[in-house]
């Protein structure tokens, strides 16, 4: 059974600060993994899907990379700002046609 | 191109009654799959539909229904809601099968379902 971890639960960093974000899982046999944010009691953005064969993924100030054979992922974004403030989420896809979701990082970047 | 559009955006409803989630998927996406998300934690998956037939389940009881219509939209159904049931309820959209392993998914807004 897949599972997924985030660590840590909550960050809290200055403006300016780079985030770094960390996601685990179980079983490297995935599809790919997906980085999503969530703001208070809203729905999924999603960030960056990195595909089982690529090492990493960018998106203006995002990167992700990809480590299957250790089950890792690592989210970095750099130049925090305050509306980078939300809950980041991953999820890993593989066969059963789900998503496991770790439970994510609530972030707080305090101007 | 629309996104995944999901109604309505908060019910409340008592112990022991039915409730119906709609989805929209988004604009040339055949796969819907559903998420229940509790407070504080990620979300659990439900169950997923392709071209109208359910493709995948997690580990939620029967009283947890589906449907995918023609047109890709989604009904999710709740029966003989519990306190527990009381959640976020996601929606999500994807082109393919096996819409995990290739394009990653399209969430929606979810709806907000109080128990009492």
């Amino acid at each position: 059974k897949q599972e997924v971890t985030q660590i840590p639960a909550a960050l809290s960093v200055p403006e300016g600060e780079n985030l770094v974000l960390n996601c685990s899982f179980t079983d490297s046999a995935i599809y790919n993994l997906q980085w999503f944010r969530q703001d208070p009691g809203k729905g999924l953005t999603s960030l960056l899907l990195i595909q089982s064969s690529q090492r990493e993924q960018t998106s203006g100030r995002l990167n992700a990379s990809l480590d299957k054979s250790s089950g890792r992922s690592t989210l970095y974004i750099a130049a925090s700002q305050p509306g980078d403030s939300a809950t980041y989420l991953c999820a890993v896809g593989a066969a059963g046609n789900k998503l496991t979701f770790g439970g994510g990082t609530r972030v707080l970047v305090k101007p | 191109e629309t996104g995944v559009t999901q109604s309505p955006t908060h019910l409340i409803k008592t112990r022991g009654q039915q409730v119906t989630l709609r989805c929209s998927s988004q604009s040339g996406h055949n796969t819907v799959s559903w998420y229940q998300q509790a407070l504080g934690q990620g979300p659990q998956f439900i169950f997923q539909y392709y071209r109208e037939e359910e493709n995948g389940r997690g580990n939620f009881p029967p009283r947890f229904s589906g449907l995918q219509f023609p047109n890709y939209s989604s009904e999710l159904n709740v029966n003989a809601l519990e306190l527990d049931d009381s959640a976020l309820y996601l929606c999500a959209s994807s082109t393919g099968r096996l819409g995990a392993s290739n394009y990653g998914y399209t969430f929606g807004s979810g709806t907000r379902l109080t128990v009492v």
